[in-house]
């Protein structure tokens, strides 16, 4: 399995609503990642998550919290959104973290999220 | 810092012409160099990537070579169809932190 998944694919919430969006990896990758994309823009990091435990939190409002159940899967709980946190929610993983990385990293195919 | 600077897009090229996308980067030590694709509604997928110093990355008929003399990893394809529409972005992994950092990214279309 060469695959980072994440759902759901699209999401409409309202700002006075409570989602998650989940990602899963089965490569045995030891950090996992979460980023913010707005359209024609490059990924912008949020969190990262090292070998389970939150190793980078890029000033990230309190609206977004991320959780790492288990070295497989990553959630981001959205609470109480703004209309402009619209936007491709992508997660990804590596093999490495903290230093120079070979590999790069996998993406999965991201969640586009509106926020009414 | 660590940085990526691509060429602005949009490139609007026609079928089986030849395409040139410019990255150079500034960074401390040896980074890893990537190009990354992204195709309309989807994730990144990674395209190709060079890990030292003249390295050559290849995938799909596009190549990059790692130039350390210039820092630049510039991707090349020598004739693009139209499924080749897409949004391109570099990216180089530091040395000492593996933090990915990327370019602006560079939109891509192919006309028939």
């Amino acid at each position: 399995d060469t695959e980072v998944t994440q759902t759901p694919k699209h999401l409409v919430m309202g700002m006075t609503n409570k989602k998650s969006l989940k990602c899963e990896q089965h490569m045995g990758h030891r950090a996992m990642y979460w980023y913010k994309q707005k359209a024609k823009k490059p990924p912008e990091l949020m969190f990262v998550y090292s070998y389970e435990k939150l190793s980078i939190n890029e000033s990230v409002p309190s609206r977004f919290s991320p959780e790492c159940p288990n070295s497989s899967l990553l959630n981001l709980h959205l609470h109480a959104l703004q209309p402009e946190d619209s936007a491709l929610y992508l997660c990804a993983s590596s093999r490495l973290v903290g230093r120079k990385n070979n590999y790069g990293y996998t993406f999965g195919s991201g969640t586009r999220l509106t926020v009414v | 810092g660590d940085s990526v600077t691509q060429m602005e897009g949009p490139v609007t090229l026609s079928e089986e012409a030849f395409l040139t996308i410019n990255c150079t980067y500034t960074a401390t030590g040896y980074p890893s160099l990537f190009w990354y694709v992204q195709y309309p509604g989807e994730g990144l997928q990674l395209l190709l990537k060079a890990t030292k110093a003249d390295d050559k990355g290849s995938n799909k008929g596009f190549e990059a070579t790692y130039r350390k003399e210039t820092t630049s990893f510039h991707l090349e394809k020598g004739s693009v169809q139209v499924s080749d529409s897409a949004v391109y972005f570099c990216a180089l992994s530091a040395s000492n932190t593996g933090k990915l950092i990327f370019g602006q990214g560079t939109t891509l279309q192919v006309k028939p």
